[in-house]
Formats: C-alpha cells, structure tokens, sequence
C-alpha cells in the first residue's frame, strides 16, 4: 500500500467551473476525511466519512461543496462555480478507527488554482 | 469559541539544541492532542499523540507534554538537526470521529 492518494495534485481552473477532486485512502481505513489549507493556515475540517456514511458535513464551506464516498473505498470532493476565495490546497486523509483518537494519514494534496 | 494558538513566528535553533514549540488552546477539553509535521507542498505527518491522563510522552528525540490545567502542550526536539526544519502543528479533536482542528503551525529552521 502507497499510503493515501490524491489525484490531482495539481488543478488551474476558471471561476465559475466546477472541479472534482478523488481520494484513495489507505485501503484497511474506514474513516476518510477533507481538510482544506492556505496559506500559512492549518488545514481546516471540511468533512468525515466512516464508510459510505458521511456523518459530518456542516463544516463545508458552502452550498458548492459536495462529497462522496460511493462503496466507502475512495472518495470525490466537488465544488461548483468556483470562485476566487476557492484557491487552497485541498487535503484528504484517512484513518482507522479503534477507539478515542487515532492517527490520520494524509495525502499530499490538491492544490486548487482558480483565475 | 474553540481556539488553538501556536506561535506564527518562526523558530531559529542552532543544529544540536533543543527545539521548543508551544501550542495554546481555549474553550477546549480534549481527550486527547496531536501533533503533525508539514513540509512545503506536502501533507501533514503525523508524529505523537498524548492522551489527557498523560502528563508526558517521548519518541526518540522527540517529547511531547500536556497540561490540562494550563491548556498547553509543549514539544520539544532535542538535538534537532537541519532535516528537523519544517512546519509543526498541533491538533485537537472537534468530537468522537477524529475529526481534527488544527493550530496555524509553527515553522522551525534548524541551522548548521
């Protein structure tokens, strides 16, 4: 196993285009979640899969944004009519869950340009 | 509301010293605090946790303490060295789920 993967690592857009984001998470991992991150900024929840099952979602940043995890193995992160504001590096990372806090392992991310 | 504060200023050590960075919350009980490491363009890299009973955990050079009372974690790096030069960022639950909220990051620059 590669560790968590994310395509791609790199996306220049136009505002007002949608985008879509996949993550593979380590493959014994049950919990997927999506951070974003500016700069000089920690990463900033987004949202949490356990499974197929989203049970955090409030903290999307807006209407635009939508998440999915079909099947519970990789996830897609979408965000409609971008805007400039968009522009971040957009994380996913993953864990297994065995009780109270667990290490989470993140991919090296999306970086999202939009012009 | 929740905050976590690290100090936005980097940190400048001389190759062999230790290496101390804070990480400050409010309005917080967390069962438990993280730390990560991020360098440039990469994602975070997970380094120790330490659970609200503990007072102190160590890994190699690494050593992380949690004061419940004072709301503040310490990490420390001893004999740091110039591939100890990174971003280090602490990270409390939000609730059960392991979702994470994130300090700003502390940026330490490790000179030989």
């Amino acid at each position: 196993d590669t560790g968590v993967s994310q395509d791609p690592r790199h996306k220049i857009t136009k505002r007002g285009q949608n985008v879509t984001f996949r993550c593979d998470p380590i493959s014994e991992h049950n919990r997927l979640y999506w951070y974003r991150q500016t700069l000089g900024q920690g990463p900033e929840f987004l949202t949490y899969f356990q499974n197929e099952a989203q049970l955090e979602k409030s903290r999307l940043l807006s209407d635009r944004f939508s998440a999915e995890r079909p099947k519970g193995s990789f996830s897609t992160l979408e965000i409609q009519r971008t805007e400039q504001g968009d522009s971040a590096m957009y994380l996913c990372a993953s864990s297994f869950s065995t009780g109270t806090g667990t290490s989470a392992f993140f991919g090296q991310g999306t970086r999202l340009t939009v012009v | 509301s929740q905050k976590i504060e690290q100090n936005s200023e980097a940190l400048n050590i001389q190759e062999g010293k230790t290496a101390t960075l804070t990480c400050n919350y409010t309005n917080y009980s967390p069962a438990y605090l993280q730390w990560y490491r991020q360098d440039p363009g990469r994602g975070p890299v997970f380094l120790l946790l330490i659970r609200e009973n503990e007072k102190e955990k160590r890994k190699e050079r690494l050593k992380v303490t949690f004061d419940t009372t004072l709301k503040q974690s310490l990490f420390h790096i001893t004999a740091s060295q110039p591939a100890d030069s990174a971003t280090y960022l602490c990270a409390l639950p939000l609730r059960a789920g392991n979702m994470l909220t994130f300090g700003g990051g502390t940026r330490l620059m490790v000179k030989p």
